[in-house]
């Protein structure tokens, strides 16, 4: 079965400094992929999604960007984070018919 | 472009009645809809998907959504509320002909004892 796998759960950073978050798939293979934010505990922002390796679409500009090195993995950085930054990251992958979600990782900005 | 609505931020009832947390939606081709529910500090949890067929759709925990395509909605519905059920509730939509997947605001559901 397709599990996905987000971390960290946590981060607090000081303003100024890079981000790193990452997400990885088991269990398929050549999934969409996509990074969304959650502030304040409401609605979902896409940011970003993928339909292959080395290809990344941008939905909002901003501070952010994503990369793709392989198949099952998506990393969302930062050079320098903003302190409108804070949020909550959540991972999804999807097939042809819906999108799976992991956990999610709580920034703050500090 | 896609685009999701949710007119409500959020939707009271009282337990062992019928609930209906609203979605009307916008894509340029044939949707896939979808209801995602969400507990505090967690992910997104998969309840239901409409993708073809029979415009009542049957998902977890009880909940039920009806397709409307000529109202363009998706309206998540349960006859009678849990106090569990309480929790924060996303319909997204996906055109067949796109990858990506857009969100609604999102419902929050109470449902007081």
């Amino acid at each position: 079965s397709q599990t996905i796998h987000q971390w960290p759960a946590t981060l607090v950073q000081p303003v100024g400094s890079p981000l790193s978050l990452e997400c990885t798939v088991e269990g398929t293979s050549n999934p969409n992929l996509y990074w969304y934010r959650q502030a304040a505990g409401r609605g979902l922002q896409l940011l970003f999604y993928s339909v292959g390796i080395g290809q990344i679409s941008s939905e909002v500009p901003q501070n952010l960007s994503a990369s793709r090195p392989q198949d099952r993995q998506f990393i969302l950085s930062s050079k320098k984070l903003l302190l409108s930054d804070s949020g909550f990251y959540l991972c999804a992958w999807g097939d042809r018919q819906e999108a799976f979600f992991g956990q999610g990782t709580r920034l703050t900005v500090v | 472009a896609q685009s999701v609505a949710q007119p409500e931020d959020q939707v009271n009832v009282a337990e062992g009645n019928p609930l209906t947390v609203k979605c009307t939606y916008s894509v340029s081709g044939n949707p896939y809809l979808f209801w995602y529910v969400q507990y505090p500090n967690r992910g997104l949890q998969f309840l239901l998907k409409y993708i073809t067929g029979d415009n009542l759709v049957k998902g977890s925990y009880g909940f039920e959504a009806e397709f409307n395509k000529s109202q363009t909605s998706f309206h998540l519905k349960k006859p009678s509320a849990l106090v569990s059920d309480s929790a924060l509730y996303f319909c997204a939509v996906r055109d067949i002909l796109a990858s990506k997947i857009i969100f609604g605001s999102g419902t929050r559901l109470s449902i007081r004892p």
